[in-house]
């Protein structure tokens, strides 16, 4: 099983700043790899995949990068409704999910 | 609107069986696979099942084998989770997703993500 690891857990950051977060897989990925914004009682939502390209109606405030086993998320300047948390899966072998990061208010 | 909205959830004794629903509307069903995920209580998201588009081929992942089975009606656009032999480890949010085959460049790989998700269902296996 392919385990992937997101890091920081909680990201404090303030409004219109810019946030990066990343995530690593144990194993190479390719660029398999899709990005989820997560909000309590919330359907997830998928913002990213092929780990750099954006989903349908995601703002160009989000962007995806890397490949391989090292990957990062960038929301260029954060607005009130990103602040959530924001999960990575590897989808080349199955699917995995990491734990999560939790992006909330400084 | 594309749009997944689960039911069926609820509060089952350990050894129950419960029977989730997953209802489709926006797209045309008969052509997706479809998958379940789950998250337990402060734990990640886990892949439980996922159908072919025509139902005939399913896979589950280790922990539910034998006592989960999936399915779907598509001319009710549904797809379904039949748990049974619940256990205390298998509460959690439940949610359907739809999967999408990953088209890289003019690629069709045999790699899917999931794109559209619902809100999710809660099961609770407790005594």
């Amino acid at each position: 099983e392919i385990m992937m690891t997101q890091y920081p857990a909680t990201l404090s950051v303030s409004p219109g700043e810019r946030a990066t977060l990343s995530c690593r897989a144990s194993q190479s990925v390719s660029s398999s790899l899709a990005w989820y914004q997560h909000k309590p009682g919330q359907a997830p939502r998928l913002l990213v995949y092929g780990a750099s390209t954006r989903a349908t109606g995601i703002p160009a405030r989000f962007s995806g990068g890397g490949s391989g086993t090292e990957f990062t998320l960038t929301i260029s300047s954060l607005q009130s409704e990103d602040f959530a948390v924001y999960y990575c899966q590897q989808y080349i072998n199955w699917w995995t999910f990491g734990q999560g990061t939790k992006v909330e208010i400084k | 609107e594309v749009q997944l909205v689960e039911s069926g959830g609820g509060l089952v004794q350990p050894g129950g069986s419960l029977r989730l629903s997953c209802a489709a509307s926006g797209f045309t069903f008969n052509t997706y696979w479809m998958i379940w995920v789950r998250q337990a209580p402060e734990k990640g998201l886990e892949w439980v099942a996922d159908i072919k588009h025509d139902g005939s081929d399913q896979y589950f992942v280790e922990s539910v084998k034998g006592r989960f089975t999936i399915s779907r009606d598509n001319a009710k656009n549904s797809l379904y989770l039949q748990m049974n032999s619940l256990r205390a480890e298998d509460t959690a949010v439940y949610y359907c997703a739809r999967l999408t085959q990953w088209v890289r460049g003019v690629i069709m790989t045999n790699s899917y993500y999931m794109d559209v998700w619902g809100k999710g269902t809660t099961v609770t296996v407790s005594s």
